[in-house]
């Protein structure tokens, strides 16, 4: 069965700063791979999502993630962080064995401060 | 404007009562699926349904029942046998079952059951 773990149930960085959020997945056949980010009482936006081909994929608003087969990562970066990227961000994954689910990881909490 | 509608935002009910949430969407996906959010717990999947007048059950099924008699809506009712169901309830639909389709958000009901 697939997974998903996100380290850091909350992420604290300073505006400017690199942001880094970490997931790894787990699962016995390749892996799709996608990044949401939830603001407060709303729906789940997409980032970015990786299927095949290039590893490195770059989403909207600055945000890339780097599909690390070796490591079984694919964690979620931004070069600076801004006070408007603060939410909660979710990894999820899903393959071939499970039809068209989405298993979610239990999400990364963002704060950016001045 | 394409997209996905929930209503209500929030929803108040009695302990006992049966409840149902509304989910449109006029995107022309086929398939549509509901989520349960509880803090620190990510997106739990409750039903899918993958085409019209068919839908199975996710991981938390036990006290929902679901309808999908038109491809454009997909209604959730919490029953009284769901033990806990105060939580926030997203629905989700996209274009089809490929591997690698988006799932798209609506904006979330917010049930408190007093």
């Amino acid at each position: 069965a697939q997974s998903v773990t996100q380290l850091g149930s909350h992420v604290s960085v300073s505006e400017g700063a690199l942001v880094l959020l970490r997931c790894n997945y787990s699962s016995s056949v390749p892996p799709y791979l996608f990044w949401y980010v939830q603001y407060p009482n709303q729906g789940l936006q997409l980032l970015l999502k990786y299927t095949t081909g290039a590893t490195l994929v770059k989403g909207i608003n600055g945000f890339e993630a780097e599909f690390k087969k070796s490591e079984t990562s694919f964690h979620l970066t931004k070069p600076s962080a801004h006070m408007s990227d603060a939410a909660e961000y979710f990894c999820a994954v899903s393959d071939a064995g499970t039809a068209s689910k989405l298993t979610f990881g239990t999400g990364t909490r963002l704060q950016v401060t001045l | 404007d394409g997209g996905i509608t929930q209503s209500p935002k929030y929803l108040f009910r009695k302990e006992g009562q049966n409840v149902t949430l509304s989910c449109e969407q006029n995107l022309n996906h086929d398939a549509m699926y509901w989520y349960r959010q509880d803090p620190g717990q990510g997106l739990r999947l409750i039903y899918y349904s993958q085409i019209v007048n068919d839908f199975q059950k996710g991981d938390i099924a036990e006290g929902y029942s679901v309808s999908r008699e038109k491809k454009e809506s997909f209604p959730l009712t919490v029953t009284s046998a769901q033990k806990n169901p105060t939580a926030f309830y997203l629905c989700a639909s996209r274009p089809g079952t490929g591997l690698t389709d988006t799932q798209y958000f609506g904006p979330g009901t917010r049930l408190t059951v007093l």
